[in-house]
């Protein structure tokens, strides 16, 4: 099992600050990067898929960048608000393409 | 929208009990997966499925059975709960050649 490590574990900021957290994955036979944002007494759900060296991609306030050569990806929340307390997972392609490792996710709350 | 629902939210279940959990998708995905969650440990992929009548063991398949007759139903199948099989577990569907994960909502097991 391929290791995808994330940190930090747990982040607690207030509202309107900005922040990032990492995703460190494999850098060799690099196929691509997934963030997921999971909130609480809901389904996960895909934020980005990250298939480029360099690499950038933005969702509203969320954005993330993508090193395949050192193997990390950044995730940035720009003025965080109450609604995006969740756990942000990232995943990595291992074996076949269809499987995906799993860190053990950032877990985010933000408050007023 | 791509829905992917699974039979309960909660369930609780004696030790040496048969359990079903049941997973539908309406897309027409051929790929259908198995995870479990576990605090600290992030999500551990249990078995996978590519097509109909097709699996595969993922990384922690001890325990845990599949079937997938129809293609859009997957099941997970605990042939004897144990109390380590309390866990939250989720369903997961993807295009074939689609990279996005697309997750159930999720059943917290209790085994007793």
């Amino acid at each position: 099992i391929l290791n995808v490590e994330q940190s930090p574990q747990s982040l607690h900021v207030q509202e309107g600050d900005s922040t990032n957290f990492t995703c460190s994955f494999p850098s060799s036979n690099f196929y691509a990067l997934h963030w997921y944002r999971w909130e609480t007494a809901k389904s996960p759900e895909a934020l980005f898929v990250m298939t480029l060296n360099g690499d950038e991609k933005k969702k509203g306030r969320i954005s993330a960048t993508l090193n395949t050569k050192e193997g990390y990806s950044y995730l940035y929340i720009k003025g965080s608000q109450p609604e995006d307390s969740a756990t942000y997972l990232c995943a990595f392609p291992t074996g076949t393409a269809s499987k995906l490792t799993f860190g053990t996710g950032t877990r985010l709350q933000v408050t007023l | 929208d791509v829905k992917v629902t699974q039979s309960s939210r909660y369930l609780v279940k004696r030790t040496g009990e048969k359990v079903f959990l049941e997973c539908v998708q309406d897309m027409d995905h051929e790929n259908m997966f198995w995870y479990r969650q576990d605090p600290g440990l992030g999500l551990r992929l249990i078995y996978f499925s590519y097509d109909v009548k097709m699996k595969e063991k993922g990384d922690i398949p001890e325990g845990y059975s599949v079937s997938r007759e129809k293609k859009e139903r997957f099941s997970l199948i605990l042939e004897s709960a144990s109390t380590n099989q309390t866990s939250m577990y989720l369903c997961a569907s993807r295009l074939l050649w689609g990279y996005e994960q697309y997750f159930g909502p999720g059943t917290r097991l209790t085994v007793t």
